[in-house]
């Protein structure tokens, strides 16, 4: 099964600057998705971005971007210009291409944002 | 249609009492999941549906769970003889058919189970 973590259980960043967090994960396959998703406190998850692993241009979604390192089976996230509400879990997920449709997460990471 | 919906929002019940959740997907997502999530932990798949078939179970769907979608509109996910260990938030997300949208999920706001 592939695994997938997180190994910053908390981050914190002052509003406005920018902050990126890790994921790493294992596989043995060459085509599958990742994503990040947000799940703020007592409230559902949502997505935040995802990255096809057949494309080489990294994703990005406004003041959200990642870096994926196919080879090295790293997907960071990069949030810019960070704001108040950008505070909550930040959930890596990874999802087969072709073998199933589970996604499979991280352990998350915490993210505190000060102003 | 606002997105996935779940109920109910909370539910405490006694250990050994059976429980019933429901999942209402977004209307043109065939395709339906119900995850755990445990306090400090990511979601843990638990099985999903295309249409009204079940199609994939994790190890973690003990026999004293069920999960059914019998018209492949809404589904829902029952624990029997419930134990201490099931408390948990239960959420459920949708997703579109193969080749009309996107491979990501949309979740529902989940089911926090207590089991006292």
């Amino acid at each position: 099964a592939q695994t997938v973590t997180q190994s910053q259980p908390e981050m914190s960043v002052q509003e406005a600057e920018t902050v990126t967090l890790s994921c790493t994960y294992d596989t043995s396959e060459s085509d599958y998705y990742l994503f990040w998703y947000k799940q703020p406190p007592s409230r559902q998850m949502i997505l935040v971005i995802r990255q096809e692993a057949y494309k080489q241009q990294n994703a990005t979604e406004n003041r959200f971007s990642v870096n994926f390192q196919k080879a090295a089976k790293s997907f960071s996230l990069k949030i810019s210009d960070s704001q108040l509400g950008d505070a909550a879990m930040y959930f890596c997920a990874y999802r087969s291409a072709n073998s199933g449709y589970a996604l499979n997460f991280g352990k998350g990471t915490s993210l505190l944002v000060t102003p | 249609d606002t997105g996935v919906s779940q109920n109910p929002r909370h539910k405490i019940t006694k250990r050994g009492q059976n429980v019933t959740f429901r999942c209402d997907p977004i209307s043109e997502h065939n395709r339906l999941y119900w995850y755990r999530q445990t306090l400090g932990q990511g979601p843990e798949f638990l099985t999903y549906f295309q249409n009204e078939a079940q199609l994939e179970k994790s190890r973690l769907l003990s026999d004293r769970f069920s999960a059914e979608r019998p018209k492949g509109s809404f589904s829902t996910l029952e624990i029997q003889r419930t134990e201490q260990g099931d408390s948990a938030m239960y959420l459920c997300a949708s997703s579109f058919p193969r080749g009309t949208g996107g491979p990501e999920q949309y979740f529902g706001p989940g089911t926090r189970l207590t089991v006292t």
